[in-house]
């Protein structure tokens, strides 16, 4: 157990829908990364957010959006869903925002989205 | 484009030899890389790490070795064991931007 939550861990949705995953870092973590797994994509960085505010901006569409609350955890807002959303998304959090000797990013068990 | 490239999809090791997975990456701002394992069903395990001031780094049967002028990194197992199947992912980082980078992974079988 990584000590980094994510829910749901299963979600069906239909094609042009919006659905929200949530994610609570390891206690103490400052850091939520947000990352796509896809068959032919691997792990893709989406965002980061470090104690509450916007870090770092990867590959993340204009159809999704992200933030993160005082407390800390955070959520992917997805919306106007198509097919090719469907994937993992696994959330990872680290204590701090730099890379280091120390960093580490623990990551979630993921949910997987299914578009229909 | 990819900044963090895992050419080899799959390997298959027999038991007890040893498992080399290979990782190249092309932005010389990398400073720190990372070596993550992930089960099915599971999220990705953090391995071992290294820094770009060192080119060995060794925890147990896990070394990684990064040659920087060849932008290559190599994680190896020794003796591979059952419990090592898994895909590995290599993932890189900046100071300056703090994004992790991940490759595609590399599906590692051990064959009894």
């Amino acid at each position: 157990d990584s000590g980094v939550t994510q829910t749901p861990k299963h979600l069906i949705t239909a094609t042009g829908q919006r659905v929200t995953l949530r994610c609570s870092p390891r206690s103490g973590d400052l850091s939520v990364y947000w990352y796509q797994q896809s068959l032919d994509q691997g792990l893709q960085f989406l965002i980061q957010y470090y104690n509450g505010e916007e870090r770092a901006k990867g590959n993340i569409l204009e159809r999704f959006s992200a933030q993160q609350f005082p407390d800390l955890h955070s959520e992917l807002n997805l919306s106007s869903l198509e097919l090719g959303d469907s994937a993992l998304y696994f959330c990872a959090s680290s204590v701090d925002a730099g890379a280091s000797l120390d960093t580490e990013a623990f990551f979630g068990q993921g949910t997987r989205l299914t578009v229909v | 484009d990819q900044q963090v490239k895992q050419n080899s999809p799959s390997l298959s090791v027999q038991e007890g030899r040893i498992s080399i997975l290979n990782c190249d990456y092309t932005n010389s701002m990398f400073d720190y890389f990372l070596w993550y394992k992930k089960y099915p069903a599971e999220g990705p395990t953090f391995l071992i790490s290294i820094s770009s001031i060192k080119d060995k780094n060794e925890d147990g049967r896990f070394t990684v070795f990064l040659n920087k002028s060849a932008k290559h990194l190599s994680l190896h197992i020794v003796p591979s064991q059952p419990g090592d199947s898994a895909v590995y992912f290599c993932a890189a980082m900046s100071n300056r931007d703090d994004k992790i980078i991940f490759g595609k992974g590399t599906r590692l079988h051990i064959l009894p």
